[in-house]
């Protein structure tokens, strides 16, 4: 069974600061790896997909690597603003399904 | 183009009760999976449709039944409704070949009293 992890769970940083959110997974039989965004009581927003065959892709200030012979993701938000403050969700696709981590909380103070 | 709706937005019922969430994916899209996700969790893998078939499931009980239609949308269906069913229920669409990515419909909120 896939396992995905996130840490840390929570953090706040100053607006301007680099914020650098890591995934980890069990299972390296994957085909994809996507970063969404939640705001709270809302929908999933795909931020980022890297499939298992690409090492990095980037979208403005969001730059995300995979590794996944070692089940590793990160993602990258340069110099951060009050409205990145969200939950970060990194989720692995494999045997027809996604399977999450329990998020990132971001806070970026003003 | 309009994304991954579904409907309705919010939704209260009583313990018992049976529900039915609906999904249209997005245009072109052919497959619909559902998600459910209870406060503070990521979302859970509940089951995937394609070809109006249920493809793949996950480990959630009988009470929970799907439907796809022709035209791809697609139903959830949750019978004997437990206080622990309320929880956001998310459907997502794609099309069924690489890179097999996933878009989220806005949700169905679902309070189970």
């Amino acid at each position: 069974k896939q396992e995905v992890t996130q840490i840390p769970a929570a953090l706040s940083v100053p607006e301007g600061e680099n914020l650098v959110l890591n995934c980890s997974f069990t299972d390296s039989a994957i085909y994809n790896l996507q970063w969404f965004r939640q705001d709270p009581g809302k929908g999933l927003t795909s931020l980022l997909l890297i499939q298992s065959s690409q090492r990095e892709q980037t979208s403005g200030r969001l730059n995300a690597s995979l590794d996944k012979s070692s089940g590793r993701s990160t993602l990258y938000i340069a110099a951060s603003q009050p409205g990145d403050s969200a939950t970060y969700l990194c989720a692995v696709y494999g045997n027809n399904r996604l399977a999450f981590g329990k998020g990132n909380q971001v806070v970026v103070i003003p | 183009d309009a994304g991954v709706t579904q409907s309705p937005t919010h939704l209260i019922k009583t313990r018992g009760q049976q529900v039915t969430l609906r999904c249209s994916p997005k245009s072109g899209h052919d497959t619909v999976s559902w998600y459910q996700q209870a406060l503070g969790q990521g979302p859970q893998f509940i089951f995937q449709y394609y070809e109006e078939e249920e493809r793949q499931r996950g480990n959630f009980p009988d009470r929970f039944s799907g439907h796809q239609f022709p035209n791809y949308s697609s139903e959830l269906n949750v019978n004997a409704l437990l206080l622990g069913d309320s929880a956001l229920s998310l459907c997502a669409s794609s099309f069924r070949q690489l890179p097999y990515e996933q878009y989220f419909g806005p949700g169905t909120r679902l309070t189970v009293t």
